[in-house]
């Protein structure tokens, strides 16, 4: 099975920060990435899929990079609404994998 | 609008069964791969289990192979999960969730969740 790490697990920021979350592979997986947001209570939020496209109707300040085996998730300004906990996921092979989330708070 | 609804949760005991349903509206169903992804109380997200447009590839994850059967009906644009000798690591809620478009794996549209509840 593909290993995905995600860093950090949890992550203090600022209203107007940029931010930075970093997911590995554990073996090359191409593009084959997508990132997620899940606000509490809520389901799942697709926000990128193959590495760096970004979702309709998903906000700009949102990005993401990356292929192989690294890969960037960006919020170029953080805004309150964007509390939640964030996953990236690899589909380059069955069984899809999840990173195990990166709890994003206002500092 | 797409929607999924989940249905068929609920309390079960160890090695119970239950079947869970998903009623899909707003796109074209048959169409579509569909999933099935757990969540369990404060945990994170694992992908349990997928089905093709018609049916003729299904995968699972390890963790439930040989206990949960996925299928669908295109002709009632419903998804099923057949979960079988359930354990208390079963517990989890369960979303049903659509696939971005072919070839590309992303979940782009998830249920609210129905939870399962694995106890004696």
């Amino acid at each position: 099975d593909i290993q995905m790490t995600q860093s950090p697990s949890s992550l203090s920021a600022s209203v107007g920060d940029r931010v930075t979350i970093t997911c590995q592979a554990s073996q090359d997986i191409s593009n084959y990435l997508n990132w997620y947001q899940q606000k509490p209570g809520k389901a799942p939020k697709l926000l990128i899929y193959d590495g760096s496209n970004l979702e309709t109707g998903v906000p700009s300040r949102f990005s993401g990079s990356g292929s192989g085996t690294d890969f960037i998730f960006t919020i170029s300004s953080l805004q309150p609404e964007d509390i939640a906990t964030y996953y990236c996921q690899q589909y380059d092979n069955v069984p899809y994998t999840f990173g195990q989330g990166t709890n994003l708070e206002i500092k | 609008e797409v929607q999924l609804v989940e249905s068929g949760g609920g309390l079960v005991t160890p090695g119970g069964s239950l079947r869970l349903s998903c009623a899909a509206s707003g796109f074209t169903f048959s169409g579509s791969s569909m999933n099935w992804v757990r969540q369990a109380p404060g945990k994170g997200l694992e992908w349990v289990s997928s089905i093709s447009s018609s049916s003729s590839y299904i995968y699972y994850a390890d963790s439930v192979k040989g206990r949960f059967t996925i299928s669908r009906d295109n002709a009632k644009n419903s998804l099923y999960l057949q979960i079988n000798s359930l354990r208390a690591e079963d517990t989890a809620v369960y979303y049903c969730v659509k696939d971005y478009q072919a070839g590309v794996v992303a979940f782009d549209c998830w249920g609210q969740g129905t939870l399962v509840t694995v106890s004696s």
